[in-house]
């Protein structure tokens, strides 16, 4: 079983819309969670990093922990076309590790 | 914000050839330091740990006598690819983690290095 798990996708939403996105984990003793975006050809950059069980905001961005059922899933309203990129799912233990990355196309 | 400059941005070379490739922390200390590659289409994975004044810490399936690492001081790190191949041709990314650099800091990343071996 892979360390982080995320749908590739594609993930298709209209402009406006919320994208939903997805990340489950193996290591139920895990405590820190990040999202990074990463755009084609460039290095990831942080979007949010969530330690605590619920909802956090951002901007338009709102991490959500679970650790019971194990997963963190990040929610993109208002989704705009420079939303388009692939969104890393990052996981904590002694090291970081990373799962495959749902791309997000936003359609104007 | 905490920077990471890498650098170079890319390069090309030639097989057989070695490559280093430099990160630095800008605006913090980093006592330790990630190498990531990461394929075309496929994730980041770590390739070894980089620890200031000690030796780093690879991970399973990284040759260490191939991928060779320096931290020789808080805010630099490198990364010497040696006879190079081209299967090495790849995506190399730091990263470092500011504060104490233990525990839930968030990792910041360089702009990574674009590494083709002809």
């Amino acid at each position: 079983q892979k360390e982080v798990e995320q749908n590739s996708g594609p993930l298709s939403v209209p402009e406006g819309a919320i994208a939903s996105l997805n990340c489950t984990y193996s290591d139920r003793g895990s405590q820190s969670f990040f999202w990074y975006r990463q755009y084609s050809g460039k290095s990831p950059e942080l979007i949010m990093f969530i330690y605590s069980n619920g909802d956090k905001e951002d901007g338009r961005f709102t991490a959500q922990l679970n650790k019971a059922s194990q997963y963190v899933s990040l929610l993109i309203r208002d989704s705009q076309p420079s939303d388009s990129a692939t969104y890393l799912c990052a996981v904590l233990d002694y090291k970081l590790s990373f799962g495959a990355g749902t791309t997000v196309t936003v359609r104007a | 914000g905490a920077v990471v400059s890498q650098h170079p941005s890319w390069v090309i070379c030639k097989s057989g050839t070695s490559v280093k490739i430099e990160c630095r922390s800008l605006d913090f200390q980093a006592t330790t330091m990630f190498w990531y590659r990461q394929f075309p289409k496929q994730s980041l994975m770590l390739m070894a740990t980089s620890n200031e004044g000690s030796k780093a810490t690879y991970e399973q399936g990284v040759e260490k006598d191939k991928f060779l690492i320096n931290h020789a001081s808080l805010t630099l790190s490198t990364l010497t690819v040696t006879s190079a191949h081209p299967e090495d041709s790849s995506f190399y990314i730091c990263s470092a983690r500011e504060g104490s650099g233990t525990g839930d800091s968030p990792l910041h990343f360089g702009n990574g290095t674009r590494l083709t071996v002809t």
